[in-house]
């Protein structure tokens, strides 16, 4: 069964910090990757994906993750911070790989605040 | 174009009254997810749409959840006989094709408070 952890459940960094919000995946297959954003009374929306190919991954806003399998990590990394960041992220991983359905299993979240 | 749209966005029920849930995916996109976000967690999934054929209901906690997508495009979730539990944001999200690469696209949910 594929799982993911999220470690941390809310992160406070300072306008200007480095973002760094971890995820660590387990899965017999290798996977495919996904960090999504969610602000608040909104639908996720994607920031970025790792399927195959480079290991580093960049996405919108900034954002960037670095697909580690000898880790089975995925962090989700912005050099910056800005206020407009401030959300909740979830990592997820495809249910299934390379077939027909990909349902997303989910990390609980992590909420990210930034203070001026 | 318009993004994939939930009605309602919220909906306030007594236990033990039956709901709807709607969700408009994207149009032409194949594919089709509801997921179950309860307070303070990520989205579990519940069911998946390829066209009109539902190829997984694994997800779904009882038999008195209930979805369908006849036409191969809107989909409903129905909820009988609500219980307390149920409460949560119920999430869909459509993808163009069936591969597990896509990106899934989500609504903005529907918030079900059961009281």
């Amino acid at each position: 069964a594929q799982s993911v952890t999220q470690l941390g459940s809310h992160v406070s960094v300072s306008e200007g910090a480095l973002v760094l919000l971890r995820c660590n995946y387990s899965s017999s297959v290798p996977p495919y990757l996904f960090w999504y954003v969610q602000y608040p009374n909104q639908g996720l929306q994607l920031l970025l994906k790792y399927t195959t190919g480079a290991t580093l991954v960049k996405g919108i806003n900034g954002f960037e993750a670095e697909f580690k399998k000898s880790e089975t990590s995925f962090h989700l990394t912005k050099p910056s911070a800005h206020m407009s960041d401030a959300a909740e992220y979830f990592c997820a991983v495809s249910g299934v790989y390379g077939g027909s359905q990909g349902n997303l299993i989910f990390g609980k979240g992590t909420k990210l605040s930034v203070k001026p | 174009g318009a993004g994939v749209s939930q009605s309602p966005r919220y909906k306030v029920a007594k236990r033990g009254q039956d709901v709807a849930l709607r969700c408009d995916p994207i149009s032409g996109h194949v594919s089709l997810f509801w997921y179950q976000q309860a307070l303070g967690q990520g989205p579990e999934f519940l069911t998946y749409f390829q066209n009109e054929a539902q190829l997984d209901k694994s997800g779904l906690p009882s038999d008195r959840f209930f979805a369908e997508r006849p036409e191969g495009s809107v989909s409903t979730l129905k909820i009988q006989r609500t219980q307390q539990e149920d409460s949560a944001v119920y999430l869909c999200a459509s993808s163009q094709r069936q591969l597990s690469s896509y990106e899934q696209y989500f609504g903005p949910g529907t918030r079900l408070t059961v009281t």
